[in-house]
C-alpha cells in the first residue's frame, strides 16, 4: 500500500522558515516524480513544485518561487520543501503527492493526509 | 499561472447526468493532453478519478468520464448518486513545466 506521510507544519511568523517534510512507503520511491499541493483553509488547491525521480527537473508556482526549494533524498525515500520568507498568504494545508510520471508532472495519483502550515504574528 | 475556471458549484437529483466544465488556455488545457480531475469530500484527501483527459484509474466508477474541446475540458459524473456529493477539481499540466488547478466545483446531490 502506498503511503506518504508529511510532518513539519507548524505556525511560523512573517518572514520566517519551515521546512517540510514527506516519508513515502509502499512503492519504489526513486521510480516517481514528486509533488507538493497546498490548499487553504475552506479553498481550493493550489499546485506548488515538482521534482523529477532524479532531482533533475524542478519546477515552482510562480507565487512562491525564489522563496520555496524543493529537494529529495532517494536513499531515505523522502520528499522535502524548504520555505522561506514565509507570508501569511502561505498559510495552508500541505500535500505531498506521488507523480504518475518518472520526469514530469501532471497526474497526482496519491496523496498524503497533508500537514497544516500557519504563518501569523 | 492563472488558476483553469470552474462553475462553484452544479447540482443533480439521484440518477442524473451533470457536467463539470473547466476551461484554460492554449497554454494548458488547449495544448496538453494532461487534465486530470480530482473528488475531495469534506476532511478527506483529493481523490484522483480522471487523467489524461479520459482515463480511470483503476477502482474508478465507470461513471465518471472526461473529455476535452479546444481550451476547455470536462466531467461528466452518470447515474448520480448521494456519495458523489464533494467538491471536484479539475487540473492541467502547463507551459513553462507547471501545474494549475481550477477553483473548485461543489457538487450537490439534490
Amino acid at each position: 500500500e502506498v503511503q506518504l506521510v508529511e510532518s513539519g507544519g507548524g505556525l511560523v511568523q512573517p518572514g520566517g522558515s519551515l521546512r517540510l517534510s514527506c516519508e513515502a512507503s509502499g512503492f519504489t520511491f526513486d521510480d516517481y516524480a514528486m509533488n507538493w499541493v497546498r490548499q487553504t483553509p475552506g479553498k481550493g488547491l493550489e499546485w506548488v513544485s515538482g521534482i523529477s525521480w532524479n532531482s533533475r527537473y524542478i519546477g515552482y508556482a510562480d507565487s512562491v518561487k525564489g522563496r520555496f526549494t524543493i529537494s529529495r533524498d532517494n536513499a531515505k525515500n523522502s520528499l522535502y520543501l524548504q520555505m522561506n520568507s514565509l507570508r501569511p498568504e502561505d498559510t495552508a494545508l500541505y500535500y505531498c503527492a506521488k507523480d504518475s510520471s518518472s520526469s514530469s508532472w501532471h497526474f497526482l495519483d496519491c496523496w498524503g493526509q497533508g500537514t497544516l502550515v500557519t504563518v501569523s504574528s | 499561472q492563472s488558476a483553469l475556471t470552474q462553475p462553484a458549484s452544479v447540482s443533480g437529483s439521484p440518477g442524473q447526468s451533470i457536467i463539470i466544465s473547466c476551461t484554460g488556455t492554449s497554454s494548458d488545457i488547449g495544448t496538453h493532453n494532461l487534465v486530470s480531475w480530482y473528488q475531495q469530500h469534506p476532511g478527506k484527501t483529493p481523490k484522483p478519478i480522471i487523467y489524461e483527459v479520459t482515463k480511470r484509474p483503476s477502482g474508478v466508477s465507470y461513471r465518471f468520464s472526461g473529455s476535452k474541446s479546444g481550451n476547455t475540458a470536462s466531467l461528466t459524473i452518470s447515474g448520480l448518486q448521494a456519495e458523489d456529493e464533494a467538491d471536484y477539481y479539475c487540473c492541467s499540466y502547463a507551459d513553462g513545466s507547471t501545474v494549475v488547478f481550477g477553483g473548485g466545483t461543489k457538487l450537490t446531490v439534490l
